[in-house]
């Protein structure tokens, strides 16, 4: 079974540019994440997904973030513009709703992002 | 105000011995506790984890601890073996938060040879 799929790997780019992180989950998992992970901390919630519909976006900056999930599959997250203090691991994670499994979470391998 | 706090940055332990990683959290409406591991350039992998109804849970090499009125839990690895060297995260599960999960910081385990 494959994981979750996420694309680029790593990205820089500089400050006020846009940039878009694609990601793919585990076939059959109804729940998608998207987190940020700044450098010697955790993940922290950017927000989560039930299908297409977003459900927690509480702490999504969405003056310049966005995210969507159009077909209740894969997901992109976008930065608009980006800013030096958005250099971060960008992490997608997926789980299914039901199940022994539903209160993991399984993480894609991220995107590496580094605004100059 | 972090609510979940793995006080230890790094751990040296020898191989063969036992790893106890620790974390402490704040919220008593945690409901679920989880265990990460994390090896560089890949994202998080789900260890272990425990309900807050019950006070032990194992697998194979690893048990998860959970102390309720101390709000603390641990993770025990024995025998440790080299390539459990990577970084481990605590991660607790809201009931007043959307059951949205809430990280620690991780601690950074070295397994010596």
């Amino acid at each position: 079974e494959a994981g979750v799929v996420q694309s680029p790997r790593y990205k820089i780019i500089e400050k006020k540019q846009p940039v878009a992180f694609w990601c793919n989950p585990i076939s059959g998992h109804n729940t998608l994440y998207w987190y940020r992970q700044n450098l010697g901390q955790g993940p922290e919630l950017l927000i989560r997904y039930e299908n297409e519909e977003a459900v927690d976006d509480s702490q999504l900056p969405k003056d310049r973030f966005s995210a969507e999930r159009l077909k209740g599959v894969d997901s992109t997250l976008k930065i608009q513009p980006a800013e030096l203090g958005d250099s971060a691991v960008y992490l997608c994670a997926s789980s299914p709703r039901t199940g022994v499994a539903k209160n993991i979470q399984y993480f894609g391998a991220g995107t590496r992002l580094s605004v100059l | 105000d972090q609510q979940v706090k793995q006080n230890s940055p790094s751990l040296s332990v020898q191989e063969g011995r036992i790893s106890i990683l620790n974390c402490d959290y704040t919220n008593s409406m945690f409901d679920y506790f989880l265990w990460y591991k994390k090896y560089p350039a890949e994202g998080p992998t789900f260890l272990i984890s425990i309900s807050s109804i019950k006070d032990k849970n194992e697998d194979g090499r690893f048990t998860v601890f959970l102390n309720k009125s101390a709000k603390h839990l641990s993770l025990h690895i024995v025998p440790s073996q080299p390539g459990d060297s990577a970084v481990y995260f605590c991660a607790a599960r809201g009931l007043d938060s959307n059951y949205q999960l809430i990280w620690g910081a991780g601690t950074k385990l070295i397994i010596k040879p």
